[in-house]
């Protein structure tokens, strides 16, 4: 059975501080795509990383690929409030057929 | 820009009655997919399309139906709802199997 598990699954952290959310999954995929929730609202694409060693950077926001150790990682970099929701990670193992597997989630709060 | 529409956004069912979720899309994306999010379990892949006329079970298909006639449009049946369907569903497409999905903004379904 797939696993895609996320860490932390809540994190509360002070406006300005860096943290890092970490997404692990159980089987070969080479193609993993961030997304962001907010409470009550549709999900947002953040990156889509699509080989081993990818970063991708947009704003306090960077994540990274790495597909020998099935890992993939979200850093946050002097966050601020907006940065509050719900962080999602997905990979698809069997490209072309679109078969994404979802982590639990990560929700964030960010505190002034 | 419509995007990814489903309808409707709230539906509260008896057990045992059926019903259509609603989905279309605008962007002349070949791949669709339905999910389902529960509290605490990320999203879960209902069926899945790679293009009209293809549909495919995804992570937990029992108790749904899908068809994809048109390229637009990718309905969700529930065949006869049971509480355990009580969840939100999403609706998302993609252009390409690299590219990120494009979220609906969700249907709140309640099974009494």
């Amino acid at each position: 059975e797939l696993k895609v598990e996320q860490n932390p699954l809540f994190l509360s952290m002070q406006e300005g501080k860096n943290y890092t959310i970490y997404c692990n999954y159980s089987t070969t995929s080479d193609r993993l795509y961030w997304y962001r929730q907010d409470p009550g609202k549709s999900l947002e694409s953040l990156f889509v990383l699509l080989s081993n060693g990818a970063v991708k950077q947009e704003g306090r926001l960077m994540a990274s690929l790495d597909t020998k150790a099935r890992l993939s990682t979200l850093h946050i970099t002097a966050a601020v409030h907006d940065l509050s929701a719900t962080y999602f990670c997905a990979v698809d193992p069997r490209p072309p057929l679109n078969q994404f597997y979802f982590g639990t989630g990560t929700s964030l709060t960010v505190i002034p | 820009n419509a995007g990814v529409t489903q309808t409707p956004k709230f539906q509260v069912l008896k057990t045992g009655q059926s019903m259509t979720l609603q989905c279309a899309q605008d962007m002349n994306h070949e791949y669709m997919s339905w999910y389902r999010q529960d509290p605490g379990m990320g999203l879960r892949l209902i069926h899945y399309s790679v293009g009209a006329g293809i549909t495919d079970q995804g992570e937990v298909p029992n108790g749904y139906n899908v068809s994809r006639s048109t390229t637009e449009d990718f309905p969700l049946r529930l065949l006869s709802a049971a509480p355990s369907q009580t969840s939100v569903y999403f609706c998302a497409s993609s252009w390409r199997n690299n590219q990120p999905q494009h979220f609906g903004d969700g249907t709140r379904l309640s099974i009494l």
